[in-house]
This record gives C-alpha cells, sequence and structure tokens, in this order.
C-alpha cells in the first residue's frame, strides 16, 4: 500500500534552515508528481510547491518563492523541501502528497512533520 | 489568484441526517481542457487530509457513496446523505484549474449537535 513518511522537522530560530524529507514506498515513485502542503496550527490547508515526477519542473507559492526548493531523488524514493531564511509564519505541519494529477491534489498523504520556527 | 470561499465555516448536524456545504470561486472553474478541477478534502482530527472527490463529483476509492459532489462554474457542493460519526471533521474544497497556486477554501468543521 502508498506509504508517505515525512521527516526532519524541528525547532528552528527565525532566519535558520531545516530540509524535510518525504520517503514513499508502495507506489512506483519516479512516475507521479508530489506536493508539499502546510497547516499552520489550527488553521487550514495551504499548498507550498510542486514537482513533476523526473524533477524537470518546480512550482512554488509566492509565500515561499526565493526560499524554499522542492527537490526529489527518485533513485532512493525520496522527496525533500529545503527550507530556508526561515519565518515565524513558517511554523507548521508540513504534509507530503502523492500527485495522481497535479490539478486534483493529492490522493495519498503522510502524516505530517512540525516545524517549529521561534527563538 | 483564485479566492475560494466555503459556507457554513461550522456546521453542527444530527446523526442521520444530511449536511451540505457550499464552495464558491472567485473565478469559473473551468479549465480550458473542458474539466473543472474543483476537489474536495477531508481532514478528522488529529488525522492527515484525505480526498474524498476529485473534478466535482467522482469519488475516491474507499469513499462512501453517502459522500456526493456537483456544481458548475464558480459554485459547488459537497453533501452528505446521512451524517455517521466518523464524519465529523474539516471539509475543504481546492481548485486546481488556475494553478499555480492550488488554493484551497478556508474549511468547513462539521461536528455533532
Amino acid at each position: 500500500q502508498v506509504q508517505l513518511v515525512e521527516s526532519g522537522g524541528g525547532v528552528v530560530q527565525p532566519g535558520g534552515s531545516l530540509r524535510l524529507s518525504c520517503a514513499a514506498s508502495g507506489f512506483i515513485f519516479s512516475t507521479y508528481g508530489m506536493h508539499w502542503v502546510r497547516q499552520a496550527p489550527g488553521k487550514g490547508l495551504e499548498w507550498v510547491a510542486f514537482i513533476r515526477y523526473d524533477g524537470s519542473n518546480k512550482y512554488y507559492a509566492d509565500s515561499v518563492k526565493g526560499r524554499f526548493t522542492i527537490s526529489r531523488d527518485n533513485s532512493k524514493n525520496t522527496l525533500y523541501l529545503q527550507m530556508n531564511s526561515l519565518r515565524a509564519e513558517d511554523t507548521a505541519v508540513y504534509y507530503c502528497a502523492k500527485a495522481s494529477g497535479v490539478l486534483i491534489g493529492g490522493d495519498y498523504w503522510g502524516q505530517g512533520t512540525l516545524v517549529t520556527v521561534s527563538s | 489568484d483564485v479566492v475560494m470561499t466555503q459556507s457554513p465555516l461550522s456546521l453542527p448536524v444530527t446523526l442521520g441526517q444530511p449536511a451540505s456545504i457550499s464552495c464558491r470561486s472567485s473565478q469559473s472553474l473551468v479549465h480550458s481542457d473542458g474539466n473543472t478541477y474543483l476537489n474536495w478534502f477531508q481532514q478528522r482530527p488529529g488525522q492527515s487530509p484525505r480526498r474524498l472527490i476529485y473534478k466535482v463529483s467522482n469519488r475516491d476509492s474507499g469513499v462512501p457513496d453517502r459522500f456526493s459532489g456537483s456544481g458548475s462554474g464558480t459554485d459547488f457542493t459537497l453533501k452528505i446523505s446521512r451524517v455517521e460519526a466518523e464524519d465529523v471533521g474539516v471539509y475543504y474544497c481546492m481548485q486546481g484549474t488556475h494553478w499555480p497556486p492550488l488554493a484551497f477554501g478556508p474549511g468547513t468543521k462539521v461536528d455533532i449537535k
């Protein structure tokens, strides 16, 4: 069955960096695009970034453009989110999601990893 | 960017009774390819989101048939024919037609009266 397991969250100071990982199994990772979506504490869902199946194209929300980088290693079935210049407003649970089609969101989601940006 | 709104934001329901959530977009969600990329997600308390419906009315695998989606253009509805206890949670609509970005609605919290 499809499994997505995020890791790498934690507490970081404003201006700091963090790299999230999402280990995928149960499907042919190299043939699907992948999303990152986040949820601030007590708030709704916010799409963060998307990467095509082969890494050829990447898309970002304006709120993270220039600070976050999405990438993937298809040989390791792993998705990444490099987060730099972190701000308090980036505090959230970050979910990775498998995209059965980019315009219809994720059909499978991980359990999420919490990122807290605080001094 | 397209703005998604939902109503109501809170919906107390009686077990066994129907429930309905409205979602509106600031622009038509009809894509140039003829499809309408309006999708619905459920997030139960303490859980990750789960997609229920894609492209207005297509139920995902394993989604009970008491859930149905309808609508067109800018107005969409998610209906639960008979609410069960496991349906408690927050429901989000999401548009993919005018992407990037994917845009979620603010969410509708469904709980039991």
